[in-house]
């Protein structure tokens, strides 16, 4: 089956350093990735749409000045928290689809700011 | 505002027994619904799906039922197998053509647990 593979798993950071998160598809083009971000024992909630070759669509709440998104091809999209905080900490999950087959998730980044 | 729905946060079942989650959601312009499974520390993976104009899935141990005019969706898993317990997220995706291309809305997540 498809399979999405993200990088890094976890990752432990100072505060104020920038954090790139790596989200790639290995077996189809994935014309839209999503980025989604989850806090302990709750939902997954959507930060971002990304589509290959344009500016990424974010839901309502999420800076984009902070949470940077690069979708420069149909296989790979990066998020960059930039200038990461303690309450930047969480559980970032991607996600990457077709017209073809539903979404399929990479296996996440644990995200520690200290 | 929460669009979707799980209102059981857990559910214990013995194996061999039927597994039943449900979920519940509002926005009439969902279109397509999914069920996905995470363990601790994993991205969710998908399990089943099912489209609007359709009320019944079935793949293997697992068949989604949805109810249109509840706005509601369930998911069978018979019979339930130890190896099922994990955390089930159902999602739903709106004016996606029936596919799942569009952004995904999911539930708060159901903890299943299969005792042997």
């Amino acid at each position: 089956g498809a399979v999405v593979s993200q990088h890094p798993s976890w990752v432990i950071c100072k505060s104020g350093t920038s954090v790139k998160i790596e989200c790639r598809s290995l077996d189809f083009q994935a014309t839209t990735m999503f980025w989604y971000r989850q806090f302990p024992k709750q939902s997954l909630m959507l930060m971002a749409t990304s589509n290959e070759g344009s500016k990424a669509t974010y839901e309502q709440g999420v800076e984009k000045d902070k949470f940077l998104i690069n979708h420069a091809s149909l296989t790979l999209s990066t998020l960059t928290v930039t200038s990461a905080h303690p309450e930047d900490s969480s559980f970032y999950i991607c996600s990457a689809g077709d017209m073809r087959q539903p979404q399929h998730f990479g296996d996440g980044t644990r995200l520690s700011i200290l | 505002d929460q669009q979707v729905k799980q209102n059981s946060p857990s559910l214990s079942v013995q194996e061999g027994r039927i597994s039943i989650l449900n979920c519940d959601y509002t926005n009439s312009m969902f279109d397509y619904f999914l069920w996905y499974k995470k363990y601790p520390a994993e991205g969710p993976t998908f399990l089943i799906s099912i489209s609007s104009i359709k009320d019944k899935n079935e793949d293997g141990r697992f068949t989604v039922f949805l109810n249109k005019s509840a706005k509601h969706l369930s998911l069978h898993i018979v019979p339930s197998q130890p190896g099922d317990s994990a955390v089930y997220f159902c999602a739903a995706s709106a004016n996606a053509g029936g596919t799942s291309y569009g952004k995904l809305t999911f539930g708060q997540g159901t903890i299943l647990t299969v005792h042997p």
